[in-house]
């Protein structure tokens, strides 16, 4: 089965504050793509990363960063020193010949909040 | 960035009514697209895939004479509900992809529809 887990259904931390969020995957596909969206309270989805099922390397983008671990099926996202803005729910996703010509699976997110 | 367009953000409509929404590619190609829809506090849920010129495949359980979808352009897509009624009531988004550039491309979210029905 294809199937993608967030097992944190929310968490809440304090601003400056180092968090990271969870994702754990299932698939039989030998190539797949792995992504991370984004969704503030206003709704929209953003992207925020992707990556190959054959490029094991992490990714940092400023106070993002991502470890991409296929021993484990994991896809974890670090947050450094959230801040407010930080703030929606976190979607990861699976994409791969075996979800259906490529459609894209998603978790059940997992909602941060960051207080001041 | 790709840049996805979605309209209306918001509908409010008496029951029995049907509403389309439209989701246009701004600068891209959307050989795909996709329609989700997404309950309070709940992930998304993909409602039918359509690729440009043919006819939509719905996921299981979603009915096709309810949500109609078309994309007859490379840059636009379609979702009627028809005759809405209140428990038609959630959040529609869509998104698109390029294809033709492979099965690796991110899909790219319009900002979504929130879709009232009284």
């Amino acid at each position: 089965a294809q199937k993608v887990t967030q097992a944190q259904t929310e968490i809440s931390v304090v601003e400056k504050e180092d968090v990271t969020l969870d994702c754990v995957y299932e698939t039989r596909d030998t190539t797949y793509y792995l992504f991370w969206y984004k969704q503030p309270p206003s709704g929209e989805l953003v992207f925020l990363i992707r990556r190959n099922s054959f490029d094991e390397q992490n990714e940092i983008s400023g106070r993002y960063s991502w470890n991409f671990q296929k021993s484990t099926s994991s896809f974890n996202f670090t947050i450094t020193a959230s801040q407010v803005v930080d703030s929606a729910v976190y979607f990861c996703a699976l994409s791969g010949r075996l979800t259906g010509g490529f459609k894209t699976i998603f978790g059940a997110g997992t909602r941060l909040f960051v207080k001041a | 960035g790709a840049v996805v367009s979605q309209h209306p953000s918001w509908v409010i409509c008496k029951s029995g009514t049907s509403v389309k929404i439209e989701c246009r590619s701004l600068d891209f190609q959307a050989t795909t697209m996709f329609w989700y829809r997404q309950f309070p506090k709940q992930s998304l849920m993909l409602m039918a895939t359509s690729n440009e010129g043919s006819k939509a495949t719905y996921e299981q359980g979603v009915e096709k004479d309810k949500f109609l979808i078309n994309h007859a352009s490379l840059t636009l897509s379609t979702l009627t509900v028809t005759s809405a009624h209140p428990e038609d009531s959630s959040f529609y988004i869509c998104s698109a992809r390029d294809q033709s550039l492979g099965f690796n491309q991110p899909q790219h979210f319009g900002d979504g529809t929130r879709l009232s029905i009284l």
